[in-house]
């Protein structure tokens, strides 16, 4: 039974350029999330998607990062026009919807912008 | 507004030693979620345990458990028998409600447990 996957691990780019982060959840979970993690600091929620649906975004979610997750599998994190601030650690999770909810979450990729 | 609070930046056991890590949360929802993670330094946050609002008696997970105060409002993690490897940031989260309105997690600060030989 493998865990929450996320590629790449670790992304170093300049100042301007687009990333793409891809995460792979526990197979069967309808929930994925996508946190940011900075140092010495709790993670932070950005975006949340039941099945395909992106139900819910954080004012943290400007305009130049998207998500999708087009066949509620699979989800990516797109950043456009990167910008120094927004080095840190993405993680990724996911749940299956029951009591509990349990968010389970993958290794991170981490995010430098030079 | 939701908020954890963790005011234990760093703590220090002696190993086989139990300890405890703070945790205190503010919510007006009458249904709502608490939950502890690790965090090694390799990033992963691992789950813990799980307390919902509406359990009346304390989670236990192995060697950990959760010390829940509902009136209190405070849900603290209980590590009996340190071991080195429990050394790691821990993270107490919570989510709320049981709408459909959210589901995300809001965590605490975290704190930094480094385990002695």
């Amino acid at each position: 039974d493998t865990g929450v996957s996320q590629d790449p691990r670790h992304k170093i780019t300049k100042r301007g350029q687009n990333v793409t982060f891809r995460c792979d959840p526990i197979s069967e979970h309808n929930r994925l999330y996508w946190y940011r993690q900075t140092l010495g600091q709790g993670p932070e929620f950005l975006t949340y998607f039941q099945n395909e649906a992106q139900l819910e975004k954080s004012r943290l979610l400007s305009d130049r990062f998207s998500a999708e997750r087009p066949k509620g599998s699979f989800s990516t994190l797109e950043i456009q026009r990167t910008e120094q601030g927004d080095s840190a650690m993405y993680l990724c999770a996911s749940s299956f919807s029951e009591e509990a909810d349990t968010q389970y979450f993958g290794p991170g990729t981490r995010l430098t912008v030079l | 507004a939701q908020k954890i609070t963790q005011t234990q930046p760093g703590m220090f056991v002696q190993e086989k030693e139990a300890v405890t890590l703070d945790c205190t949360y503010d919510t007006s929802d009458q249904s709502y979620g608490l939950f502890w993670y690790k965090q090694p330094s390799s990033g992963e946050m691992i789950f813990l345990i799980y307390q919902g609002s509406y359990d009346e008696q304390n989670a236990t997970e192995g060697r950990y458990s959760l010390n829940f105060q509902k009136a209190r409002k405070s849900a603290n993690l209980v590590i009996s028998a340190s071991q080195l490897g429990d050394s790691a940031m821990y993270f107490c989260a919570m989510r709320e409600g049981e709408t459909d309105s959210s589901y995300k997690l809001i965590f605490g600060s975290g704190t930094r447990l480094l385990v002695r030989p």
